[in-house]
């Protein structure tokens, strides 16, 4: 399957900018997406990206992609308390299924 | 309404009981999905049923059986599970399967503890 890969603790002050990154192997991918998940909670789709693209922005979330590389990122700015979560990039393979990576956990300090 | 449901919240078993997981959605989504995941670990793909036909087994041990009884509802019935199955399992739905782009929208989960 893809391998889909992302470092796993992130710190950061409420109000700093939180920066997450993702690399993946599948250039075929034709999205890409960021998945929250909160203690105890689901999986929330925050936003998605289309392989054409080289940036969505959408309120507070920039996502960056470059395809080059095979590199995706997502920005948060003002980060806030409710933002401490675990972030997981995901992408479909060719069968659609959702190859997930293996998380970012951001903690926010008040 | 975009939520996916699912009962109960928390299911401590044993090893011999026979038991039930439930998940619903109300969005005329014609696929839903059995995930397990793990602490600290992603979600790992179980099931997909795609209108109402079980379309992938992600060669799951038939200790876990799924049925999906009509398009709003997906079961996840455990028999003989071992302690290694304690996971979180989550739900998910989507419109279709068979697109290149289709938001799943996730339950918020069945934490399974096996004793």
């Amino acid at each position: 399957g893809e391998d889909v890969e992302q470092s796993l603790f992130l710190s950061v002050r409420e109000g700093d900018s939180s920066v997450i990154n993702c690399t993946y192997t599948d250039s075929s991918s034709t999205y890409l997406y960021w998945y929250k998940q909160e203690p105890g909670a689901g999986l929330q789709l925050l936003t998605y990206i289309f392989s054409n693209m080289d940036m969505k922005q959408d309120q507070r979330l920039t996502v960056l992609l470059n395809k080059k590389d095979k590199h995706l990122s997502l920005r948060i700015a003002d980060t806030q308390t409710g933002d401490s979560a675990i972030y997981f990039c995901a992408e479909t393979d060719g069968n659609n299924r959702l190859a997930f990576g293996k998380g970012n956990q951001v903690v926010v300090i008040p | 309404d975009t939520e996916v449901t699912q009962t109960p919240k928390h299911l401590v078993m044993g090893m011999t009981n026979k038991k039930s997981l439930k998940c619903e959605q109300h969005m005329g989504h014609r696929a839903m999905y059995w995930y397990k995941q793990k602490a600290k670990k992603p979600p790992e793909l179980m099931f997909v049923y795609s209108y109402e036909k079980l379309s992938i087994n992600e060669s799951v041990p038939s200790r876990f059986s799924p049925e999906c009884p009509n398009s709003s509802l997906l079961n996840l019935h455990l028999h003989a599970l071992q302690p290694e199955d304690s996971a979180l399992y989550l739900c998910a739905s989507s419109q279709d399967s068979s697109l290149p782009n289709y938001e799943q929208y996730f339950g918020p989960g069945t934490r399974l503890t096996v004793t």
